[in-house]
C-alpha cells in the first residue's frame, strides 16, 4: 500500500506567475484536501475534492483551484502568485464519504516561495 | 477567528515524564477531535482521536481526554521518549464521517530531553 505522495518537493516562483501542485492518493482512498501551512501556523483547509467534484472550501479567494482526476490524483492551482502564498501545501486522502472515520493521511507537503 | 487554540507553542519533558498537551476550542458544532504528530519535512501523522460521545480514549502511551463543557481536550504521553519530540497538531471537525474538513491549532512544539 503506497502512501500519499505530493510533487514537487520544493519550488520557487515570483509574484504574478502561476503554479500547479500534484497529489497522488493513497490506494483505496476517494477523498483529497487540501492545506496551506504557513510558517509557524497549523494547517488551513483549501478545499476538498470527493470523486472529482469539490466537497467543501475554506476561506481562500478563487484564484486558488483545484481538479480532481478518475484514479482520485488531484491538482492544486494557485493563479497570480502573491508573496503571503508562501506556504508548505499538504495533500491528504481519506476513506469514502460516509465511512464513519475521519482519520486523513498527509502527504509530505510542497514547500512554495513566492519571490 | 481562531476556532482551534494551543496556547503553549512550547514544552520541555524529561525522558518517562508525562507530557500533557492542551488544546481549547470555540465551535460547538465540533464533534471529532484529532491529534497528529508532525516531523521537520514530513506530513502530520494521525495519532489518535476522540469522538465527542466519549471523555477518552486510549492507545498505547497515548491518551487523549474531552472536556465538552469546558471546550478543552487534553493529549497525555506516558512515558515520555526521546523519539516523541516534534510538533503536535490538534485538529477539529464537525461529523465523523471521513472527508470533513479538519480545523488545526497552531501546534505544540514537544521536546523530550533523554
Amino acid at each position: 500500500e503506497t502512501g500519499v505522495t505530493q510533487s514537487p518537493t520544493h519550488l520557487i516562483k515570483t509574484r504574478g506567475q502561476q503554479v500547479t501542485l500534484r497529489c497522488s492518493s493513497q490506494s483505496g482512498h476517494n477523498t483529497v484536501s487540501w492545506y496551506q501551512q504557513a510558517l509557524g501556523q497549523g494547517p488551513q483547509f483549501i478545499f476538498q475534492y470527493y470523486r472529482e467534484e469539490e466537497n467543501g472550501r475554506g476561506n481562500f479567494p478563487p484564484r486558488f483551484s483545484g481538479l480532481q482526476f478518475p484514479n482520485y490524483s488531484s491538482e492544486l492551482n494557485v493563479n497570480a502568485l502573491e508573496l503571503d502564498d508562501s506556504a508548505l501545501y499538504l495533500c491528504a486522502s481519506s476513506l469514502a464519504a460516509g465511512v464513519l472515520r475521519n482519520e486523513q493521511f498527509f502527504g509530505p507537503g510542497t514547500r512554495l516561495t513566492v519571490l | 477567528d481562531q476556532q482551534v487554540k494551543q496556547n503553549s507553542p512550547s514544552l520541555s519533558v524529561q525522558e518517562g515524564r508525562i507530557s500533557i498537551l492542551n488544546c481549547d476550542y470555540t465551535n460547538s458544532m465540533f464533534d471529532y477531535f484529532l491529534w497528529y504528530k508532525k516531523y521537520p519535512a514530513e506530513g502530520p501523522t494521525f495519532l489518535i482521536s476522540i469522538s465527542s460521545i466519549k471523555d477518552k480514549n486510549e492507545d498505547g502511551r497515548f491518551t487523549v481526554f474531552l472536556n465538552k463543557s469546558a471546550k478543552h481536550l487534553s493529549l497525555h504521553i506516558v512515558p515520555s521518549q526521546p523519539g516523541d519530540s516534534a510538533v503536535y497538531f490538534c485538529a477539529a471537525s464537525a461529523g465523523e464521517t471521513s472527508g470533513s474538513r479538519l480545523t488545526f491549532g497552531e501546534g505544540t512544539q514537544l521536546t523530550v530531553n533523554p
